[in-house]
C-alpha cells in the first residue's frame, strides 16, 4: 500500500523568501503524486500534479515540484513566498488503475509567512 | 457559482444525535467523495460513489451512511453522534473515478459533537 509522508509539521519563512517543503512516499512502482493547500477555514485547492514524464511540474500561484524517483520524494518549491501563500500544503499520493484505487493524503504543513 | 457546495458550514450538536451533511456539485462530474479530516489535520477518504454508485467504503463504522440520489449530489447521514465524529468532513468531486482525476474540494462542514 503506498504512503506518505511530510516531515515537517510548520515552518516559517520571510516574505520574498525561497521555500521548499518536502514529501516522500513509499509506493513499489511510480505513483500519483500531488500537492493541495488549504487556506484557513477553506476546502484542498490543486496546486499541481505529476503522473509521467518532465520531472520538474509547473503549478498554479507560481509553485512548481521536482520528483525525485531515487529519493522517493516530491516536494514544493516556490522562489519566492508572498503573504497570501501562508495556509496548509498536502503531499498526497495515489496508486492503482482501478476506479476504486484512492489518493492517500500526508498529515500537511503549516506554512507561515514572516513580514 | 460554487463547484462544490456543502451545508450546513457549522453544526454543533448532541452525542446521541442524528444529523445530515449534504454536498452538491456543479461541475457536470461523475465521481463524488466524502473525506474527514480530524482535528490533527489528517485527511481520510470515508466513501466515494461513481453515477450514484458506491465504489469506494472504508473501514467506517455503519452509524455513517452516505447516499447518492443523482450524480450531482452525495449526502452524509450519521446515525448516534459520538464525541470523536467531531471533524471538519469535505465533500469532493472528479470527473471520473481513479486517481488519475484531480479532485476538486468543498468548503468542508465543521462538526462539533458536544
Amino acid at each position: 500500500a503506498q504512503s506518505v509522508t511530510q516531515p515537517d509539521i510548520h515552518i516559517t519563512v520571510s516574505e520574498g523568501a525561497s521555500l521548499e517543503l518536502r514529501c516522500n512516499y513509499s509506493y513499489g512502482a511510480t505513483p500519483y503524486l500531488f500537492w493541495y493547500v488549504q487556506s484557513p477555514g477553506q476546502g484542498l485547492q490543486l496546486l499541481l500534479k505529476y503522473f509521467s514524464g518532465d520531472t520538474l511540474v509547473q503549478g498554479i500561484k507560481g509553485f512548481e515540484a521536482e520528483f525525485k524517483r531515487s529519493q522517493s520524494s516530491f516536494n514544493l518549491r516556490k522562489p519566492s513566498v508572498h503573504w497570501s501563500d501562508a495556509a496548509e500544503y498536502f503531499c498526497a499520493v495515489g496508486a492503482g488503475y482501478s476506479s476504486a484505487s484512492k489518493i492517500i493524503f500526508g498529515s500537511g504543513t503549516r506554512l507561515s509567512i514572516r513580514p | 457559482d460554487t463547484a462544490v457546495s456543502q451545508t450546513p458550514k457549522y453544526l454543533v450538536t448532541q452525542m446521541g444525535n442524528d444529523k445530515s451533511i449534504k454536498c452538491e456539485q456543479n461541475l457536470g462530474h461523475d465521481t463524488m467523495y466524502w473525506y474527514k479530516q480530524d482535528s490533527k489535520k489528517f485527511l481520510k477518504i470515508m466513501f466515494s460513489y461513481n453515477n450514484k454508485e458506491l465504489i469506494i467504503n472504508e473501514t467506517v463504522p455503519n452509524r455513517f451512511s452516505p447516499k447518492s440520489p443523482d450524480k450531482a449530489h452525495l449526502n452524509l447521514h450519521i446515525n448516534s453522534l459520538e464525541l470523536g465524529d467531531s471533524a471538519v468532513y469535505f465533500c469532493a468531486s472528479s470527473q471520473g473515478p481513479g486517481v488519475q482525476e484531480t479532485q476538486y474540494f468543498g468548503p468542508g462542514t465543521r462538526l462539533l459533537v458536544l
